[in-house]
This record gives C-alpha cells, sequence and structure tokens, in this order.
C-alpha cells in the first residue's frame, strides 16, 4: 500500500525566512509521481508539481524548489524567501502510474505560517 | 484557463436526507474522480471513474455513495441517506489521460450534516 508522511504539522516563520516542508513516501511501484498541492485558507486545492519517479533531477520555479531524492524515498519543497501569501496547508501526495484509477494518496499535509 | 468547478459551494442537509454534489470536470478530461476532506484532515480518496464506470473505489465509498455522469459535461456524488460524519469537504477532481497526467482539483463542497 501507497503511505505518505509529512512529519511537521505546523510550521511557523517570519518573511523573508527560507523554509522547507519534509515529505516521505512508501510504495512498491517502481514507477509513480509525486505531487505537492497547496491549500490556501479558502480552501481549494492548487496544483503545484508533479515529479515522475524517473527523474531525479531537482526543480526550480520562482521561490520554490523540490528535492526529489529516491534513496530516500522524500520528495521536499523548500520556499525560498516566504511571503505572508504563502501562509496555507501543503500537501504531498503519490500516485501510481498505469491502470485507470491512479487515485492520489495524500499526506496529513502541513501548515505554514508565514508572519510579518 | 479551463477549471473544475462544483456546485453548491456549500450544503446544509439533516441527517437522513440525500444530498447530490456537483462537478463540471476540464471538457476534455476523461478521468475523474472524488476525495473528501473532513475539517483539518488529510484529503482521502473515494471513488475513480473512467468510461462511464467506476474503476477503483476506497472502504469509505460504501453503499450510500454513488456516482454518475448524467450528461456529457456533469459528473455527480449522491449520498442516500446523510450520516453527521459523512460532514467534510468534498472535492471533485479530472485528468486528460491515464496515469501520467495531473489531477486538477475543484473548489470543493463544503457539506455540513446537521
Amino acid at each position: 500500500a501507497q503511505k505518505v508522511t509529512q512529519a511537521q504539522t505546523e510550521i511557523s516563520v517570519v518573511e523573508k525566512e527560507d523554509v522547507t516542508l519534509d515529505c516521505v513516501y512508501e510504495t512498491r511501484d517502481t514507477t509513480y509521481y509525486l505531487f505537492w498541492y497547496k491549500q490556501p485558507p479558502s480552501g481549494e486545492l492548487v496544483f503545484l508539481i508533479r515529479r515522475n519517479s524517473f527523474d531525479e533531477q531537482n526543480e526550480i520555479s520562482g521561490r520554490y524548489s523540490w528535492n526529489f531524492q529516491k534513496s530516500t524515498s522524500s520528495f521536499n519543497f523548500t520556499i525560498t524567501a516566504s511571503q505572508v501569501v504563502d501562509s496555507a496547508v501543503y500537501f504531498c501526495a503519490l500516485s501510481e502510474v498505469g491502470g485507470t484509477a491512479s487515485k492520489l494518496t495524500f499526506g496529513t499535509g502541513t501548515r505554514l505560517q508565514v508572519t510579518l | 484557463e479551463p477549471e473544475v468547478t462544483q456546485t453548491p459551494s456549500h450544503q446544509v442537509t439533516q441527517m437522513g436526507q440525500e444530498v447530490i454534489l456537483r462537478c463540471v470536470p476540464i471538457s476534455n478530461h476523461l478521468y475523474f474522480y472524488w476525495y473528501r476532506q473532513i475539517l483539518g484532515q488529510k484529503v482521502e480518496f473515494l471513488v475513480s471513474f473512467y468510461n462511464n464506470e467506476i474503476s477503483e473505489k476506497s472502504e469509505i465509498f460504501d453503499d450510500q455513495f454513488s456516482v454518475e455522469r448524467p450528461d456529457g459535461s456533469n459528473f455527480t456524488l449522491k449520498i442516500r441517506s446523510t450520516k453527521l460524519e459523512d460532514s467534510a469537504m468534498y472535492f471533485c477532481a479530472s485528468r486528460h489521460r491515464g496515469g501520467t497526467d495531473t489531477q486538477y482539483f475543484g473548489p470543493g463542497t463544503r457539506l455540513t450534516v446537521l
């Protein structure tokens, strides 16, 4: 069975600080996808990134970067120079590849609070 | 940019009543999903739907739940006889192709069962 663990329940930082959100996953599949979604206070789920299990290159998008390490089954997310608008709950998720379902298995989320 | 829409945004119902939550997936998407998020908890998979049939369902998705794609655009989740513990945010998601694609979520319907 697939499992995603986000050990950090809540993180508080002051604006402009860097922050890393941890994600550790378990799967028996050799091919899978990893995702990060953001849930702002308004409640919707906003897609941030998808990563293929064969692609371990780190990715940077503006202030966001992702570090995928298959050897430690981790897919961590770093926000550089955090801003108040980054305050949200962030979910890491895993899906299998193949089949018609490819459901997402979510972690429990990390609530990020950025203050001035 | 195309997006998944859901109605209503908030539904309040009495225990034992039937509710239908509606979703309009992105128009060229083929795979449809319902997820549930109890307040303050993680998002949980309920059911996936492809080619007019359920492709997978979780143990949460018991006989009280059903899904339907009544026409070419809507995708509905019906809860036959609501219980207090059905109170949650329900998210619809859709995906274009098979497992290599991303699921895009609607804004959610908050269901409150009294």
